[in-house]
């Protein structure tokens, strides 16, 4: 079986700050982890994606995640946060041979000017 | 280049009615999935069709069926609808069945409001 768990479903920033966004993962065969966006009324959009190859994975927007087996995680970054970063963002996981995402309870980013 | 397209937008539905929402894949790609979101969850998985068969399903009861077209496109239908039904149904393309490995691409949605 597999989940994700994400810790906080709100985190709030400043324009300019870091950004952090927490996800542990559970899976009982090795992951392939995603992140996804979502927009206010729009559907999600793929940030990134880690399938067994390097660990540091860079997506869009400037984000990045590493994948840490011996800590089932699989936290987001960016090292400076834009008004444009607002958004839900979403943790999931998949089995290597899987057709089924299992989505996290999303995270709700907020930039503070 | 289109991406995936979702209709209607939204839709109001009465406890116990039939629904059915249209889903068009981004253009090249022939598999479709189908994603439930609930108001402040993230998307469960409902099933996905490849090859106009159903090749994995998610936890949800036989209301929710579905289909797909030659032409790749896809239905998704809930029968004997409940208030817990109301959703935003997500649907999303890629291409040929390599597991999750292959990016699915998220339409906008489709708002259902069960009354």
């Amino acid at each position: 079986a597999q989940s994700v768990t994400q810790l906080g479903s709100h985190v709030s920033v400043s324009e300019g700050a870091l950004v952090l966004l927490r996800c542990n993962y559970s899976s009982s065969v090795p992951p392939y982890l995603f992140w996804y966006v979502q927009y206010p009324n729009q559907g999600l959009q793929l940030l990134l994606k880690y399938t067994s190859a390097a660990t540091l994975v860079k997506g869009i927007n400037g984000f990045e995640a590493e994948f840490k087996k011996s800590e089932t995680s699989f936290h987001l970054t960016k090292p400076s946060a834009h008004m444009r970063d607002a958004a839900e963002y979403f943790c999931a996981v998949s089995g290597s041979r899987d057709d089924k995402i299992i989505f996290g309870k999303g995270t709700r980013l907020h930039i503070l000017p | 280049d289109a991406g995936v397209t979702q209709s209607p937008t939204h839709l109001i539905k009465t406890r116990g009615q039939q629904v059915t929402l249209r889903c068009s894949p981004k253009s090249g790609h022939d598999t479709v999935s189908w994603y439930q979101q609930a108001l402040g969850q993230g998307p469960q998985f409902i099933f996905q069709y490849y090859e106009e068969e159903e090749r994995q399903r998610g936890n949800f009861p036989d209301r929710f069926s579905g289909h797909q077209f030659p032409n790749y496109s896809s239905e998704l239908n809930v029968n004997a609808l409940l208030l817990g039904d109301s959703a935003l149904y997500l649907c999303a393309s890629s291409l040929g069945v390599r597991g999750a490995y292959n990016e699915q691409f998220f339409g906008p949605g489709t708002r259902l409001t069960v009354l």
